[in-house]
């Protein structure tokens, strides 16, 4: 089993619709969560991070689950610009301190006019 | 302020070559980290160091090696390079390396042929 797994996409969605991004993960010590975005042949870029409280940044709610090791996004409104890969990442720490993002494979989201 | 400075962008490789990739962090932080991504995967983790130290290591061969200096720049060194080895090569910088304000490098992309 991958330590983090998305949905496969690709989402192809119009403009204005709410998309939802699932994501699970394996390890039940992981410490920290968070969703990237990553343009095409660009680098990753921080999201935002994920609570278990849940968490909103305007279009934006990120929400995790610990006892299902679920973590979730979802996108209301999309723009065209919201067209991308989202990586789901989780955060391990090893026995000797280190702290290792590890991520999903992503899912790309085609948002269309 | 600038961001995280990587060289080369991109550099073409034969098969058994050895290669130097390079990485400034942002002024400050003294965490370094380096991920590989192959076309269509998520980046995987290879190595962190943290002043100077190395603190973690992925699940890589020792052809595999690094080092952080004193300015905290760091270096990537790829020994025997195998076809398999073309990726994206990010390295990620952030003030303590626990997981929190990492920001990514545009990365090196690596072909080897």
């Amino acid at each position: 089993r991958k330590e983090v797994e998305q949905d496969p996409g690709p989402f192809n969605v119009p403009e204005g619709a709410t998309v939802a991004f699932n994501c699970t993960y394996s390890n039940s010590a992981s410490q920290s969560f968070f969703w990237y975005r990553q343009d095409c042949r660009k680098e990753p870029k921080l999201l935002m991070s994920v609570y278990s409280s849940g968490n909103e940044d305007g279009r934006f709610t990120a929400q995790l689950n610990r006892a299902s090791q679920y973590i979730s996004l979802l996108i209301r409104d999309s723009k065209l610009s919201d067209s991308a890969t989202y990586l789901c990442v989780v955060n391990q720490v090893s026995g000797a301190g280190s702290y290792q993002l590890t991520f999903g494979k992503g899912t790309k989201l085609s948002v269309i006019p | 302020d600038a961001g995280v400075t990587q060289s080369p962008t991109h550099l073409i490789k034969t098969r058994g070559q050895q290669v130097t990739l390079r990485c400034s962090p942002i002024s400050g932080h003294k965490s370094v980290s380096w991920y590989q991504q192959v076309l269509g995967q998520g980046p995987q983790f290879i190595f962190q160091y943290y002043e100077k130290e190395e603190r973690g290591r992925g699940n890589f061969p020792d052809r595999f090696s690094a080092r952080q200096f004193p300015n905290y720049s760091s270096e990537l060194n790829v020994n025997a390079l195998l076809l398999g080895d073309s990726a994206l090569y990010l390295c990620a910088s952030s003030p303590t390396g626990d997981g929190y304000g990492y920001t990514f490098g545009s990365g090196t992309r690596l072909t080897v042929v």
